[in-house]
């Protein structure tokens, strides 16, 4: 299994272009989040969906949306890229009733 | 929303020693505990979990403690060695938000050789 992988590592986007930052598992797992990380601070949720078909937000989703139309990929979407969004970002997955979440190595993104 | 927050952002110990991660968690219907490690430029990796009907949990060289009364979880690593240096985080996952994690700010924890 390659478990949770994102594309891209690195990105660097100019004020207001838009872009989707991609996460699949092949673990069929149902539950799968986005989360930012600032230097310094903790994982903050984005959003995150409980299976195919069904989204909500977490604690920071303005400027993003995410669909997520198969078990295996949840893609998340920066609609107006702001230099408030340079962040790193990281997916992750887990079996919907275990709750243990499994992390990808991560997108860094630069906004300038 | 939850606030999950640690005593010590940076903690330093000697190889062979051990070492004790503090946090401290605000919301008593938590019902779920994560400790993550996130070693540099690399994703959290999930370390142990322990529940909130547990007070206490071991697994290879690690120990979580949980305080229900005080709200405090702790990470307890034997024999700390040099491939423990990290960032560790704790996640809290609310008793209310079914799958919403709560994360911590993170403690660096440093092992000199």
């Amino acid at each position: 299994n390659a478990g949770v992988t994102q594309t891209p590592k690195f990105q660097v986007l100019k004020t207001g272009q838009s872009m989707t930052l991609q996460c699949a598992q092949d673990m069929n797992h149902e539950y799968m989040s986005w989360y930012r990380q600032d230097p310094g601070m903790g994982l903050r949720l984005i959003h995150y969906s409980v299976g195919a078909g069904i989204t909500d937000q977490g604690e920071v989703p303005n400027g993003y949306n995410v669909s997520r139309s198969t078990t295996e990929d949840f893609p998340l979407r920066l609609l107006s890229a702001a230099p408030s969004q340079t962040s790193v970002y990281f997916c992750a997955s887990s079996k919907f009733l275990t709750e243990t979440q499994y992390f990808g190595p991560g997108t860094r993104l630069l906004v300038l | 929303g939850e606030s999950v927050g640690l005593h010590l952002p940076t903690l330093s110990v000697q190889e062979g020693d051990n070492s004790i991660i503090n946090c401290a968690y605000s919301n008593s219907a938590s019902d779920y505990f994560i400790w993550y490690k996130q070693e540099s430029g690399k994703g959290p990796q999930f370390i142990i979990d322990i529940r909130s009907n547990m007070d206490k949990r071991q697994g290879q060289r690690v120990t979580v403690l949980l305080n229900k009364t005080v709200k405090h979880l702790s990470l307890q690593i034997a024999a700390t060695q040099p491939g423990d240096s990290a960032v560790y985080f704790c996640a809290e996952k609310g008793g209310n938000n079914f799958n919403k994690f709560y994360f911590g700010s993170g403690t660096k924890l440093n092992v000199k050789p």
